[in-house]
């Protein structure tokens, strides 16, 4: 157990959809990253916060988006669902967010979209 | 442009056999880092080893060894007497240092079946 939650484990939704990811960084952790894991496209970097900013942007699409709360939970918001957007999404955290730092993954949400 | 080739996409071997997983990256950074990650069939990310580049000593945790060779841009990855616990899919990472920030570069991935 990496110490990082995600909930819900799995989601089933439709085409047109909006849905949201949630995130609870390992305790101690000041930085959350998101990624996509999708069979076409491997594993991709996706955002990173630290301590509630915006560090880094990666592959996103205009139709996610992100945000860490004060209490340094994240959530991944995913709009206007589409059959690609299936996928399993990681949430990761590290200590200061900086390349020495190891990131420690959560179980992952898998995302259906019929 | 940083790249991670993990050219080995499939793996097949027999418990007890010894397997090497291999890993190639491309980095312009001169301070890197190097990841290896597992991924049983339960689907989460576990993490096994982080190298710096500075740091070309080898490294051995049990079962598991780990050979970095900045010559040939290597990070390979040897399971001894492979058992069926350990199929799963491995992934080698890349970390540049210039960047500033923590992006992980992921290779394909390599599937690693052990069978009885």
């Amino acid at each position: 157990d990496s110490g990082v939650t995600q909930t819900p484990k799995h989601l089933i939704t439709a085409t047109g959809q909006r849905v949201t990811l949630r995130c609870s960084p390992r305790s101690g952790d000041l930085s959350v990253y998101w990624y996509q894991q999708s069979l076409d496209q491997g594993l991709q970097f996706l955002i990173q916060y630290y301590n509630g900013e915006e560090r880094a942007k990666g592959n996103i699409l205009e139709r996610f988006s992100a945000q860490q709360f004060p209490d340094l939970h994240s959530e991944l918001n995913l709009s206007s669902l589409e059959l690609g957007d299936s996928a399993l999404y990681f949430c990761a955290s590290s200590l200061v967010g900086v390349p020495t730092d190891t990131q420690y993954f959560g179980p992952g949400t898998r995302l259906t979209v019929l | 442009a940083q790249k991670v080739t993990q050219a080995q996409t499939e793996i097949s071997v027999v418990e007890k056999e010894d397997v090497t997983l291999d890993c190639v990256y491309e980095t312009r950074d001169t301070t890197y880092y190097l990841f290896w990650y597992k991924q049983p069939p339960s689907g989460e990310l576990v993490f096994l080893i982080r190298r710096n580049s500075f740091d070309e000593q080898n490294e051995i945790s049990g079962r598991y060894s780990w050979n970095f060779q900045k010559s040939t841009s290597s990070f390979n990855f040897t399971i001894t007497a492979s058992q069926v616990v350990d199929s799963a899919v491995y992934f080698c990472a890349l970390s540049e240092s210039r960047l500033g920030y923590n992006k992980l570069i992921f290779g394909a991935g390599t599937r690693l079946a052990v069978h009885p």
